[in-house]
């Protein structure tokens, strides 16, 4: 496996359900992001990880409960989802650090709520 | 708060045509610009990155300016291609750090 890789690709879950989402990068960085983008409207930033520790939570409802165990790995945890979270949640990664230093993406999870 | 804005929202071309795409930011304080692709249901393949210090960057048919001051960047496609079918995406990140704002896309076609 190279670059960034998501799975799933696609999931479908219900509003009481609990389902996490997986994203791995293979680029030796130690950056991590979750975004999420809906029909219509811009890419929004969801989380950063920086060394493990997260640095960045853009408002994001609890519902939605991040975890990074290792800069390799993270994870979006999903519960009691509501039907406008549905969505293409994006996992990028990137060198740490102050440099303004460019992300790159994997293929995205496309989320659908019923 | 920085917003980026993308115009036009769809474009459609033929093939062979010239093409710029416009991405436009309200706060001109910024580190550096990144234009992204994104095929359809995919993720994003970063295109181009350019640093604040600089005009422009170019990658094979594909160059990107930058005019801080006035809060914009263009996105110039020569000799357009169908497989250059896809949305365009421009990023902006105010600091050093890790924060991305993007637009909201253009959704280029081009027709063979």
């Amino acid at each position: 496996e190279t670059g960034v890789t998501q799975t799933p690709r696609h999931l479908v879950m219900g509003m009481t359900n609990k389902k996490s989402l997986k994203c791995e990068q293979h680029l030796g960085h130690n950056a991590m992001y979750w975004y999420k983008q809906s029909a219509k409207k811009p890419l929004e930033l969801m989380f950063v990880y920086n060394f493990k520790e997260q640095t960045e939570n853009n408002s994001v409802p609890s519902r939605f409960s991040p975890e990074c165990p290792n800069s390799s790995h993270l994870f979006l945890h999903l519960h009691t989802l509501q039907p406008e979270d549905s969505a293409l949640y994006l996992c990028a990664s990137s060198q740490a650090g102050t440099g303004g230093y460019e992300q790159y993406f994997g293929p995205g999870t496309r989320l659908t709520v019923t | 708060k920085q917003e980026v804005t993308q115009i036009p929202a769809a474009l459609s071309v033929p093939e062979g045509e010239n093409l710029v795409l416009n991405c436009s930011f309200t706060d001109s304080a910024i580190y550096n610009l990144q234009w992204f692709r994104q095929d359809p249901g995919k993720g994003l393949t970063s295109l181009l990155l350019i640093q604040s210090s600089q005009r422009e960057q170019t990658s094979g048919r594909l160059n990107a300016s930058l005019d801080k001051s006035s809060g914009r960047s263009t996105l110039y496609i020569a000799a357009s291609q169908p497989g250059d079918s896809a949305t365009y995406l421009c990023a902006v990140r105010n600091n050093a750090g890790n924060m991305l704002t993007f637009g909201g896309g253009t959704r280029l076609m081009v027709k063979p």
